[in-house]
């Protein structure tokens, strides 16, 4: 299958910094980017939607100046978590879809996780 | 918009037996459910999907059930293997919409 690599695999940052996570797709062209949140032991919630040269649709209750995202090319997309608390400690997945070859599968990185200090 | 039940949440079987875990959702314009493994500290991986013009799908060990009218849909895994251990996950989605995920389901496989 696809691959989509996402960096760092962890992180460690000091409460008030911001922290960029990058996901790239490495053999297709990611139309569509997914990120995700995924605190311990809990599913994976969706925090925003992007699509290669437009903004990102957040969804609700997600912070979009808190979190920014950014998906300029068609392989690389970065959420930048803005003035880090402890509380945005979690695990960061993001996921991408070529929806131009009509297929559905999203495939997924390997995560980051995240730890405000 | 699209809610996921996902049951249960943990499943614990011997070795050689079957799992099932069992998801519901609430859109009908729901067409894509996929069903991912999550090992611990990793992102989710694919394990198999199904489309809703298909009533089962089966891959070796895994197979795959739709109902359409019911809106449900169950994993089966036969044989189990202790690396079948993991976190399971089902979703759906409308066509080239968000993926909506489930609770998640601990299976834990005892050799």
């Amino acid at each position: 299958g696809a691959v989509v690599s996402q960096h760092p695999s962890w992180v460690i940052c000091k409460s008030g910094t911001s922290v960029k996570i990058e996901c790239r797709s490495l053999d297709f062209q990611a139309t569509t980017m997914f990120w995700y949140r995924q605190f311990p032991k809990q599913s994976l919630m969706l925090m925003a939607t992007s699509n290669e040269g437009s903004k990102a649709t957040y969804e609700q209750g997600v912070e979009k100046d808190k979190f920014l995202i950014n998906h300029a090319s068609l392989t690389l997309s970065t959420l930048t978590v803005t003035s880090a608390h402890p509380e945005d400690s979690s695990f960061y997945i993001c996921s991408a879809r070529d929806l131009n070859t009509g297929n559905t599968e999203a495939f997924f990185g390997q995560g980051t996780r995240l730890t405000v200090v | 918009g699209e809610n996921v039940e996902q049951h249960p949440s943990t499943l614990s079987v011997q070795e050689g037996d079957s799992a099932v875990i069992k998801c519901t959702y609430s859109d009908s314009a729901s067409n894509y459910f996929p069903w991912y493994k999550q090992e611990l500290g990793k992102g989710p991986q694919l394990i198999i999907d199904i489309r809703s013009n298909v009533g089962e799908k089966k891959d070796q060990r895994i197979a795959v059930t739709l109902n359409k009218t019911a809106k449900h849909f169950s994993l089966h895994i036969t044989e189990t293997q202790p690396e079948d251990s993991a976190v399971y996950f089902c979703a759906a989605s409308a066509s080239f919409q968000k993926l909506v995920f489930g609770t998640g389901t601990r299976l834990l496989v005892s050799p």
